[in-house]
């Protein structure tokens, strides 16, 4: 498996508060992505990253930062929860193979719940 | 990105082969079909992926009708430990930074019986 940890694997945070989820890598791959996952609606990406300080918007991006200052990190945060946030979130990191030809490992997903 | 249709859930019975079909009727020249599945609780898993060619590996087979528009999965032998969530993807080419994003849809939820 691809070496790419995420922290923490849960958390419940107050609606208000400022929240960061961590993701690192040992890959050394380019590309960074958070994705959250909610019943009925599959995975839906919130931000990605192409490279340090490179990062750009998903498509469910309201509400959220994220911020790599490093190839191995790629941060998520919620400046102020709100109850609709509480979702699985995944990071997935990939490097392009060739042109065209990405692949994606994900990991073990970041439980949060909002109260 | 070109959208896909998948069946929301097939039966396989174990040791079977379990054929998943994705419709991508639009999908552009220069896109691929990607193929990943998700088991209960975990991060998506990456099976295969293809242009044009039928592709192998030692997980499943990807057919591509000569047209196009749309595929098929198969994994040859399912086991218990396949059921899952499988996702097709079709995914374009890089954009000017030389990156891809995935888009997931809601997939096909297989279940292997005993």
């Amino acid at each position: 498996d691809a070496g790419i940890t995420q922290s923490p694997r849960h958390k419940v945070t107050e609606t208000g508060t400022p929240v960061t989820l961590r993701c690192h890598q040992t890959e050394n791959h380019r590309y960074m992505y958070w994705y959250r996952q909610d019943p009925g609606h599959g995975l839906r990406l919130i931000h990605y990253s192409y490279g340090v300080k490179d990062t750009d918007k998903g498509e469910v991006s309201d509400g959220y930062s994220v911020s790599r200052s490093k190839t191995e990190d790629f941060l998520l945060t919620l400046e102020s929860a709100t109850s609709s946030q509480t979702s699985v979130y995944f990071c997935a990191i990939s490097e392009q193979l060739q042109k065209g030809y990405t692949e994606a490992f994900f990991g073990q997903g970041t439980r949060l719940t909002v109260v | 990105d070109a959208k896909t249709t998948q069946p929301p859930s097939m039966d396989c019975a174990e040791g079977r082969a379990a054929n998943l079909p994705c419709n991508h009727s639009t999908i552009s020249g220069n896109e691929y079909v990607y193929w990943y599945r998700q088991i209960h609780s975990q991060g998506p898993q990456y099976i295969i992926h293809g242009l044009k060619n039928n592709e192998t590996n030692e997980m499943a087979s990807l057919i591509i009708t000569e047209d196009r528009k749309s595929s098929t999965l198969i994994l040859p032998h399912a086991t218990l430990r396949d059921t899952a969530v499988y996702y097709c993807i079709v995914r374009a080419l890089g954009g000017p930074s030389g990156y891809s994003t995935l888009t997931f849809g809601k997939g096909t939820m297989l279940l292997v019986s005993p």
